[in-house]
């Protein structure tokens, strides 16, 4: 069965410092990745999604970015990091679309990042 | 733009009670509509629908599609206080998911 590891689970940062969120699925090859993040009362809003390795979209201009340097793995980064930087950041895989089906996403269990 | 919208935006009930939450979207290219449950960490995923006035069913939870409202109901029945959490809609366009800002549900014993 396929399984999505994210770490680390919490992390406290002070503005202006680099970030690195990792993101790993098992189980499955070829996945669909995304990054998203989620502030308090508001919906998820997606950050990078990708379709395969070194293919990354971007929703949101932003001091983010994101990589996918293996099949299954997706990492969020920042050189600086803002206080809005603040979040829930989730990864999620599913397995490929194509023009006829849609799949749902499955998610990791996040990460809590909190700028000081 | 892409948009969904849930509500009520939290509820409170009493366990026993009936409850049905609401979705709708606006949403070009629409392919499907998902319900999530999220309690402390990862959305777990509870129905996708594609078709209209299929209700798709899992214990005491349903949920069906009407394509031509743009809408879809999520159903608890006889709710127990572990259905405690935010419930979201998304809606898939192409290769994207678009996230309502979830309705958050309390049981009480």
């Amino acid at each position: 069965s396929q399984t999505i590891h994210q770490w680390p689970a919490t992390l406290v940062q002070p503005v202006g410092s680099p970030l690195s969120l990792e993101c790993t699925v098992e189980g499955t090859s070829n996945p669909n990745l995304y990054w998203y993040r989620q502030a308090a009362g508001r919906g998820l809003q997606l950050l990078f999604y990708s379709v395969g390795i070194g293919q990354i979209s971007s929703e949101v201009p932003q001091n983010l970015s994101a990589s996918r340097p293996q099949d299954r793995q997706f990492i969020l980064s920042s050189k600086k990091l803002l206080l809005s930087d603040s979040g829930f950041y989730l990864c999620a895989w599913s397995e490929a679309l194509d023009r006829r089906r849609s799949q749902p996403q499955h998610f990791g269990d996040g990460t809590r990042l909190s700028i000081l | 733009e892409d948009k969904v919208v849930q509500s009520p935006l939290s509820l409170v009930v009493h366990e026993g009670d009936t409850v049905t939450l609401n979705c709708s979207y606006e949403v070009t290219n629409f392919r499907s509509l998902l319900w999530y449950k999220q309690e402390k960490k990862a959305p777990t995923f509870l129905f996708m629908l594609t078709s209209s006035g299929i209700e798709k069913k899992s214990g005491r939870l349903s949920s069906i599609l009407d394509k031509k409202e743009l809408s879809s109901i999520l159903n608890i029945t006889a709710t127990q206080t572990g259905d405690s959490a935010i419930y979201l809609c998304a809606v898939v366009g192409f290769q994207k998911l678009v996230f309502g800002t979830g309705t958050r549900l309390l049981v009480s014993p």
